[in-house]
């Protein structure tokens, strides 16, 4: 079966602008979790959905990120006034079930946003 | 505000060296995760360990959790080029979080 897709693969956008990030999890995944990924570092969390809900969004940085999940299948990231420093590539991941420990994150390739 | 950290950040070999590369942290957890990157892909689940002192092995890569559940090592025995990667370590901590705290990386590039 298909893995996770992420749309778009790039985005560049200006400086205040709003952006909107889409993952499409693996059918039948219950959980799915959004990082993000500077140069030169390792993914870092930012949110995690169970079913409909936020489960855990303590990464999420400030109030200008924001995350859906509205039918508990595809989810989207929300920016909001873009900002230099947002750029970075945007992964998503889902797993079977509720979190655990031994659950395999299946990541998709990931949105590179650039703000300019 | 946990951190692992990942050693050496750069690793260039030839075809056919071993190496070892390291993922410290002053915090437990619950399992350790190493993942491989390739360029413009997200990474990709290699082993999970959980026991302390536990050690696993896949093909020419073999990885050890710490005792005391702090600390992990990946070690690749005669390394070819399509070993080439970003290899990451994540920690879990368990309980109800969802989060994956994942090292910096360790960049290797195997030489033919």
């Amino acid at each position: 079966g298909a893995g996770v897709s992420q749309t778009p693969s790039n985005k560049v956008t200006e400086k205040g602008k709003y952006v909107e990030l889409r993952c499409d999890p693996i059918s039948g995944h219950t959980a799915l979790y959004w990082y993000r990924q500077s140069l030169g570092q390792g993914p870092e969390f930012l949110i995690y959905f169970q079913g409909t809900g936020a489960a855990d969004d303590s990464g999420l940085p400030n109030d200008r990120f924001f995350a859906v999940r509205p039918e508990g299948s595809v989810s989207t990231l929300k920016i909001q006034r873009t900002e230099r420093g947002d750029s970075a590539v945007y992964l998503c991941a889902s797993s079977e079930g509720r979190w655990s420990s031994y659950n395999e994150q299946f990541f998709g390739p990931g949105t590179r946003l650039t703000v300019l | 505000t946990q951190l692992l950290e990942q050693s050496p950040q750069f690793l260039s070999i030839q075809e056919g060296e071993n190496l070892t590369v390291y993922c410290n942290s002053s915090s437990v957890f619950s399992s350790l995760q190493w993942y491989r990157q390739e360029p413009g892909e997200g990474p990709v689940l290699l082993v999970t360990v959980v026991t302390g002192g536990e050690v696993k092995k896949l093909k020419r890569l073999t990885f050890q959790f710490g005792d005391a559940r702090k600390d992990s090592s990946l070690h690749i025995t005669a390394a070819q080029p399509g070993d080439t990667g970003l290899y990451l370590c994540a920690g879990a901590k368990g309980g109800s979080q969802g989060n994956l705290i994942f090292g910096k990386g360790t960049k290797l590039s195997v030489k033919p």
